[in-house]
């Protein structure tokens, strides 16, 4: 069964402690997102990677980092350093093609007590 | 960079009614615009998405129309259904990558039986 695959759904994160989202994807896809959903605001971009071993910031990279070591994982780590971490986190992936159909994972909720 | 804004935030209506959302963008060079639904709970999902070249685009009771001279594009579902109930983003990129792509803030449509 081909898709996207968030975890965990649901994570609770003290303030000061790091906690890293994991995406994994088995659809060959070269391009991996991860996006913010806070209410209201639609969908903001942190970070994105073109290929395996690059990436770059999105809008809203700061207080969080990633990795691509493998084209089918692209982790999310989000650090102490961000200031409003709760919030719902979509990872997403995109074939071939120059524009076209994000694929998305269904997310992970975190929230910092 | 690309700034896309969604109307309105919430629409509510009656179940075969007709509903429209419309999104403006601000890059002239944004030529790929795709409509994601979201249903509670769940990932987004890609229903519909036009490119610059057409102004029109149709499939069963979804269509979405583009005014490039405007710079706005609208969704428009006629005989609305209760599953039709979701949050829609709209969103606009151009040619290249889909890493400069940008989502509206989101429309909750509320279809009532």
């Amino acid at each position: 069964d081909g898709g996207i695959t968030q975890s965990p759904k649901y994570l609770f994160r003290k303030e000061g402690q790091n906690v890293t989202l994991s995406c994994e994807q088995n659809l060959n896809h070269d391009a991996m997102y991860w996006y913010r959903q806070d209410p209201g605001q639609g969908l903001r971009l942190i970070y994105y990677s073109q290929i395996v071993n690059d990436f770059q910031k999105g809008d809203i990279a700061e207080g969080y980092s990633v990795s691509r070591e493998k084209k089918e994982s692209f982790p999310l780590t989000v650090t102490s350093a961000q200031k409003n971490p709760t919030a719902f986190y979509l990872c997403a992936s995109k074939g071939g093609s120059v524009t076209g159909e994000l694929f998305f994972g269904e997310g992970s909720r975190l929230t910092v007590l | 960079g690309e700034n896309v804004e969604q109307h309105p935030s919430t629409l509510s209506v009656q179940e075969g009614d007709s509903a429209v959302i419309k999104c403006t963008y601000s890059d002239s060079a944004s030529n790929y615009f795709p409509w994601y639904k979201q249903e509670l709970g769940k990932r987004p999902q890609l229903i519909i998405d036009i490119r610059s070249n057409v102004g029109e685009k149709k499939d069963q009771r979804i269509a979405v129309t583009l005014n490039k001279t405007a710079k706005h594009f609208s969704l428009h579902i006629t005989e609305t259904q209760p599953e039709d109930s979701a949050v829609y983003f709209c969103a606009a990129s151009s040619s290249g990558n889909n890493n400069d792509m940008r989502f509206g803030a989101g429309t909750r449509l509320t279809v009532k039986p």
